[in-house]
């Protein structure tokens, strides 16, 4: 049930770019994107709803294709600020939300 | 700004006994859940719930309880803790009855050690 993300784990210069991807088995409606920083609780970035609608956060986008049930995070000349663990997540219609199996972002001077 | 709380912090304990990590919010909100994570890991989802009385399991449920009696408030109980449930256990909330366009907001979470 857990959406597959990829890749596993990335480092970065900073101001290079990067893009994560989620991909779920099942039906997604809506995607959400979540960052994780060390012994830190995950915090929102966004929310991708059906239609292909593409959301921006600063310098991070992403999409959502509900037809081949993925999307995709985009970091755009990434920041020191941007390193982390990235999260998709996805409700099931069973109500249960679960999230993918995470990337891991190191941006290096 | 998200306004839900976790406690203990950190915990300590030994082997056998029983503990209560709680989790409350003050949002309103109406579903809530428990997450179990490793340091760097994924999280796993343990219970969740989408309302008062109403709970339901996740995938990691087998060894622990949850209630939920009031809208804010959803304890998880670990009827005899194991080293195995050494971890981070993390409580999250969203509003409405589903996530659909609305977002999970985190406690800081519960670093439990079982000795």
């Amino acid at each position: 049930q857990q959406p597959v993300q990829s890749p596993q784990a990335v480092i970065l210069r900073e101001g290079e770019d990067a893009v994560i991807n989620c991909s779920s088995s099942k039906a997604l409606y809506s995607v959400h994107w979540y960052r994780q920083k060390h012994g830190e609780a995950p915090v929102f970035l966004m929310i991708l709803l059906k239609g292909g609608e593409q959301k921006g956060h600063e310098k991070i986008s992403a999409s959502f294709n509900e037809k081949k049930q993925q999307s995709s995070l985009y970091l755009t000349a990434s920041q020191l600020s941007y390193s982390g663990t990235y999260f998709c997540g996805t409700e099931t219609t069973g109500n249960q939300f679960y999230f993918g199996t995470g990337t891991s972002l190191t941006v290096i001077p | 700004e998200a306004d839900i709380y976790q406690t203990p912090r950190y915990l300590v304990i030994g082997t056998g006994k029983k503990i209560t990590l709680e989790c409350s919010q003050t949002m309103g909100h109406d579903k809530m859940y428990w997450y179990q994570q490793d340091p760097g890991m994924e999280l796993h989802l343990i219970h969740y719930s989408y309302g008062v009385n109403s709970t339901e399991k996740g995938d990691l449920s087998s060894e622990s309880t949850v209630s939920r009696i009031r809208t804010e408030h959803f304890p998880l109980t670990l009827e005899s803790a194991r080293p195995s449930h050494t971890s981070q256990y993390l409580c999250a909330s969203g509003q409405g009855m589903s996530s659909y366009n609305s977002p999970l907001h985190f406690g800081n979470g519960t670093r439990l050690t079982v000795t």
